[in-house]
């Protein structure tokens, strides 16, 4: 049971870089997100995809861009790395219907921009 | 004032101490609360989920909704050390948006 699936788990980036985190979810869910958390800041919302075809900004999109590849795959990019995206990762994905809203995580992805 | 508010700790109990972790929020619209366990190097596992006010209880934790205080806890009873992670509180109101709080690192000490 897979749940929601990150790759890659660990990446050195030197400036300027460029790198795409890809994110894939075999739960059906409509609704996938991007959050990026750091050291008493929490868990920030970069963008998120409500459904297959669209994606919204959220608090910090600034430096990066998505993609809704097909429902099952929600990947992000950053252009050109800087050392204020040395950060985890985390895609999510969502279950809302007349019986509830929760939202799961995959496991992160450590990105240090050197 | 932070749409929702989280005590950072850190929190140090011992073996078997009953834990008590709170959040407090200011958008009266939140129906749905859900607390997660984060190990280190983890990512966030959804523990417990409640919609509106009142109890839940699933083995050793419980969660309480107050929204009429905007004020939920997690308890956990008999703690052990496989439970030392950060715990966040998150709620929504019942769309695609999430708050969450920014976590509370628990120390469950042999």
């Amino acid at each position: 049971n897979a749940g929601v699936t990150q790759t890659p788990k660990f990446q050195v980036l030197k400036t300027g870089q460029s790198m795409t985190l890809q994110c894939a979810q075999d739960m059906n869910h409509n609704s996938m997100y991007w959050y990026r958390q750091d050291p008493g800041m929490g868990l920030r919302l970069i963008y998120y995809s409500a459904s297959e075809g669209t994606t919204d900004k959220g608090e910090v999109p600034n430096g990066y861009n998505v993609s809704r590849l097909n429902k099952r795959e929600f990947s992000l990019r950053l252009e050109s790395a800087a050392p204020s995206q040395t950060s985890v990762y985390f895609c999510a994905s969502t279950e809302y219907a007349n019986s509830g809203n929760t939202i799961y995580f995959g496991e992160g992805s450590w990105l240090t921009v050197v | 004032q932070k749409e929702v508010e989280q005590d950072p700790g850190p929190l140090s109990v011992p073996e078997g101490a009953i834990v008590s972790l709170n959040c407090t929020y200011s958008n009266s619209a939140f129906q749905y609360f859900m607390w997660y366990r984060q190990y280190s190097r983890k990512g966030p596992e959804l523990l417990m989920y409640t919609y509106s006010s009142g109890n839940k209880e699933d083995g050793r934790f419980t969660a309480q909704v107050d929204k009429s205080s905007k004020y939920i806890s997690l308890f956990i009873r008999d703690s052990q050390p496989s439970d030392s992670a950060t715990y966040l509180c998150a709620m929504s109101e019942g769309g695609q948006n999430f708050v969450f709080g920014p976590g509370t690192r628990l120390s469950v000490l042999p």
